[in-house]
């Protein structure tokens, strides 16, 4: 069946460093592929999106893009910032749209 | 606010009982999804419904069961409690059913079993 691999946390950085959240994904068919933000105490929130192979989701100054031939799906942000600890999940789309598969999620720690 | 109302947001009970985890779409959506987030298990889709009707199943134990109103609103019922069943369920909701769907997510209910 379809699955999402994240790498474990804590990734725990300085404020204005560069982030990457990794996340490789094993599915049949071309998913549409997603990252999920949650606040402390909040339910998940959609960060950003990307549908087709090569496709560039961005948000708030974090994107990734959907590689078919590495299956990955890899977070990035150039400056991070303390507001954005948080817990970040990957995941994918079955062909139906009925249901995401969720990877294991990654905290993200930013100190000041 | 994502416009998505679980309630209630804590629920302690024993092993062995019923509860119920009702969940209010947002104004407009048509889809209920179910999740439940545990530390061992992660993040795992549970059930779907759209406009009253199932449209797929995760893994959902036999135990539990979940329908769908026609106000919208969707309940999540979890019987012969076990105490791994204690986990935060999350609601989402989105305005249809296809693919690339947005999902807003409520805050949660954390059922702890005891």
């Amino acid at each position: 069946g379809d699955s999402v691999t994240q790498m474990e946390g804590p990734v725990t950085l300085s404020e204005e460093a560069f982030l990457t959240i990794n996340c490789t994904y094993t599915a049949t068919g071309y998913p549409s592929l997603f990252w999920y933000v949650q606040y402390p105490g909040e339910g998940l929130q959609l960060l950003l999106k990307a549908t087709k192979a090569d496709d560039k989701g961005s948000n708030k100054g974090f994107e990734a893009t959907y590689r078919k031939e590495t299956t990955s799906f890899h977070l990035e942000k150039g400056s991070v910032q303390v507001s954005d600890s948080a817990v970040y999940f990957c995941a994918l789309s079955d062909r139906t749209g009925n249901m995401l598969t969720f990877g294991g999620g990654t905290r993200l720690m930013v100190k000041p | 606010d994502s416009g998505v109302t679980q309630t209630p947001k804590h629920l302690i009970t024993a092993t062995g009982q019923r509860v119920t985890l009702r969940c209010s779409p947002r104004s407009g959506d048509l889809s209920v999804y179910w999740y439940q987030q545990s530390l061992d298990q992660g993040l795992q889709f549970l059930i779907h419904y759209y406009n009253g009707e199932e449209r797929a199943k995760g893994n959902i134990l036999e135990r539990f069961s979940a329908q769908q109103f026609p106000d919208l609103h969707s309940e999540l019922n979890l019987s012969s409690l076990e105490l791994g069943d204690s986990a935060l369920y999350f609601c989402a909701s989105s305005v249809g059913a296809g693919l690339n769907e947005k999902l807003f997510f409520g805050s949660g209910t954390q059922l702890s079993v005891l």
